[in-house]
C-alpha cells in the first residue's frame, strides 16, 4: 500500500537553508507534491515534481527526487520568519484514482 | 484565496449528532474530493465525486457519505458522530478527475473544523 512519511520538526534561523525530508513506497507515483499549511489556514500547493526528473528549482525552493531510494527532499534557500508552517509531501498514483496520499507533515519553525 | 469555498468554518456538536458539510468547488471544476485531517490519523482522503459521481474512495467510514449535485457544489454527511470525528475537514477540487491529465492541481478549501463533544 501506499505510505508516505517525514520527519515530524525542523528548526533555522532565519536566513538559514531548511531542508525537509520526505520518503514515498508507491513506485508507481507520477506526481510527487509538496504542500504548506499555515495555522489556521487549508493547504497551499508550493510546487511539484514529475516523477521522471530528479530536480525542480522554482525560485527559493529546489526539489530533490531520488526515484531509487523514493526519497523526495524541499529545500528552502533563506528562510524566512514567514516560512513558519507545516510541510506536507504528497504523492499521487498512475491509476484512475487521483486523491493524494499526504505524509504527516513537518512543522518548520523558523528563529529570527 | 483557493476559489474554493467550505462552510461552516466551524461546528460544535454532540455525540450521535448528525451533520452536513458544505464545498462549493472552484468555477470550473468538475472533481471534488474530500479528506480529514486528525491528529492520530494525519491528512487522509476520504471520497472524490467527478461532475457528479463518485468517482474513488478512500478511509471513508460507513457513517459518512457524501454528494454532488448539480451545480457541482458537494456536501458531506456525517452521522452517528463520535468523539474522534473532531477533526479538520478539507475539499478540494480540481479540473479533472481522470483521464489524460496527468498533472491535475487540487485547490483546497480553508476547511471546516468540528468538534465533537
Amino acid at each position: 500500500g501506499e505510505d508516505v512519511e517525514q520527519s515530524l520538526f525542523l528548526s533555522v534561523r532565519e536566513g538559514d537553508s531548511s531542508v525537509i525530508n520526505c520518503t514515498y513506497t508507491d513506485s508507481s507515483s507520477t506526481y510527487l507534491y509538496w504542500y504548506k499549511q499555515e495555522p489556521g489556514a487549508g493547504l497551499q500547493l508550493l510546487t511539484y515534481i514529475f516523477s521522471n526528473m530528479d530536480m525542480k528549482q522554482d525560485q527559493r525552493l529546489t526539489v530533490l527526487l531520488n526515484k531509487k531510494d523514493k526519497h523526495l527532499s524541499l529545500r528552502i534557500a533563506d528562510t524566512q520568519t514567514g516560512d513558519s508552517a507545516i510541510y506536507f509531501c504528497a504523492e499521487k498514483e498512475d491509476t484512475g484514482r487521483r486523491a493524494l496520499t499526504f505524509g504527516s507533515g513537518t512543522r518548520l519553525q523558523v528563529q529570527p | 484565496d483557493s476559489g474554493v469555498t467550505q462552510t461552516p468554518k466551524h461546528l460544535i456538536t454532540a455525540t450521535g449528532q448528525r451533520v452536513t458539510l458544505r464545498c462549493s468547488p472552484r468555477s470550473g471544476d468538475l472533481s471534488v474530493y474530500w479528506y480529514q485531517q486528525s491528529l492520530d490519523q494525519g491528512l487522509q482522503f476520504l471520497i472524490q465525486y467527478y461532475n457528479g459521481e463518485e468517482r474513488a474512495k478512500g478511509n471513508i467510514l460507513e457513517r459518512f457519505s457524501a454528494q454532488q449535485f448539480p451545480d457541482l457544489h458537494s456536501e458531506l454527511n456525517l452521522s452517528s458522530l463520535e468523539l474522534g470525528d473532531s477533526a479538520l475537514y478539507f475539499c478540494a477540487s480540481s479540473v479533472a478527475g481522470t483521464g489524460v491529465l496527468l498533472y491535475n492541481e487540487q485547490f483546497f478549501g480553508p476547511g471546516t473544523r468540528l468538534t465533537v463533544l
